[in-house]
C-alpha cells in the first residue's frame, strides 16, 4: 500500500540549530514533491518544491534534499528560531498537470529559546 | 500567489442539520479547487476535487450525497455537509493552484465545525 511517513514524534531542537525533517514514501512515484507549514488552527502554507530530477533546493534558511532511490526527501532549516515552530508537511504530487497531492502525516518542530 | 478566504472560520450546529462552508479566491480565477478534512493531530485528506462547471470528483470513501460540492463561477466553491452528525465535527480546509506548471496549492484559513 502506498504510505508517506514523517516523523511521527515532535522534534524539539535548541535556537540557532539546524532542524531536520525526514519524509520517507513507498510505493508512490512522485514527479515532485512539496513542504508546507502549519500553524494550529490555520491552513497550510506553501514552503518549497522539489522535483524529480532535482536532488536539491534552497529558500532562504531552506533546504530541501529528494532521493528518489532512497524514496526520501530531507527538509533543512538553518539557524532555526523560535518563531519556525510549526508542523511541518510533506506532499506528493504526480504532476502531469494533475494537480492533486498527497500528504504526509506531518512534524511537530518546537525550537526552544 | 493566491489569497483564499473560507467563511465561516467556525461552526456549530446540532446534530441533523446542514452546514454550508464557502471557499473564494480573490485574486485568481480558479477552474480547480480541491476540499480537504483534517482531524486532530492528523494530515489533510482530499475529500474531493471541484471543477468549475461541472461535478466534483470525490476521493474513495467519501459520500458525494454528504459533501454537496458546488464549484459554481471561478471564484467561488462551496461545500455543503448534510444531516451533519458528531464524527463529522473536523476541520474543513479548501486550496486552489494555478497550474500550467505552477503546482503550489494555496490554502484557505480553514473553517472547524463542531457538531453537537
Amino acid at each position: 500500500s502506498q504510505k508517506i511517513e514523517q516523523n511521527s514524534e515532535a522534534l524539539n531542537i535548541q535556537e540557532g540549530k539546524t532542524a531536520t525533517l525526514t519524509c520517507n514514501y513507498t510505493n508512490y512515484s512522485p514527479a515532485y514533491l512539496q513542504w508546507y507549514r502549519q500553524d494550529p488552527g490555520r491552513g497550510p502554507v506553501f514552503l518549497l518544491l522539489i522535483r524529480e530530477n532535482e536532488k536539491e533546493k534552497r529558500k532562504e534558511r531552506l533546504k530541501v534534499t529528494f532521493d528518489t532511490t532512497l524514496k526520501q526527501s530531507l527538509f533543512h532549516i538553518t539557524a532555526s528560531q523560535p518563531a519556525d515552530s510549526a508542523t511541518y508537511l510533506c506532499a506528493l504530487g504526480v504532476g502531469g498537470g494533475y494537480q492533486k497531492v498527497t500528504f504526509g502525516t506531518g512534524t511537530k518542530l518546537q525550537v526552544i529559546p | 500567489g493566491a489569497v483564499v478566504s473560507q467563511h465561516p472560520s467556525w461552526v456549530i450546529c446540532k446534530s441533523g442539520t446542514s452546514v454550508k462552508i464557502e471557499c473564494r479566491s480573490l485574486d485568481f480565477q480558479a477552474t480547480t479547487m480541491f476540499w480537504y478534512r483534517q482531524f486532530p493531530k492528523q494530515s489533510l485528506m482530499l475529500m474531493a476535487t471541484s471543477n468549475e462547471g461541472s461535478k466534483a470528483t470525490y476521493e474513495q470513501g467519501v459520500e458525494k450525497d454528504k459533501f454537496l460540492i458546488n464549484h459554481a463561477s471561478l471564484t467561488l466553491s462551496t461545500l455543503t455537509v448534510t444531516s451533519a452528525h458528531p464524527e463529522d465535527s473536523s476541520f474543513y480546509i479548501c486550496s486552489l493552484a494555478h497550474g500550467s506548471g505552477d503546482e503550489t496549492q494555496y490554502f484557505g484559513p480553514g473553517t472547524r465545525l463542531l457538531v453537537l
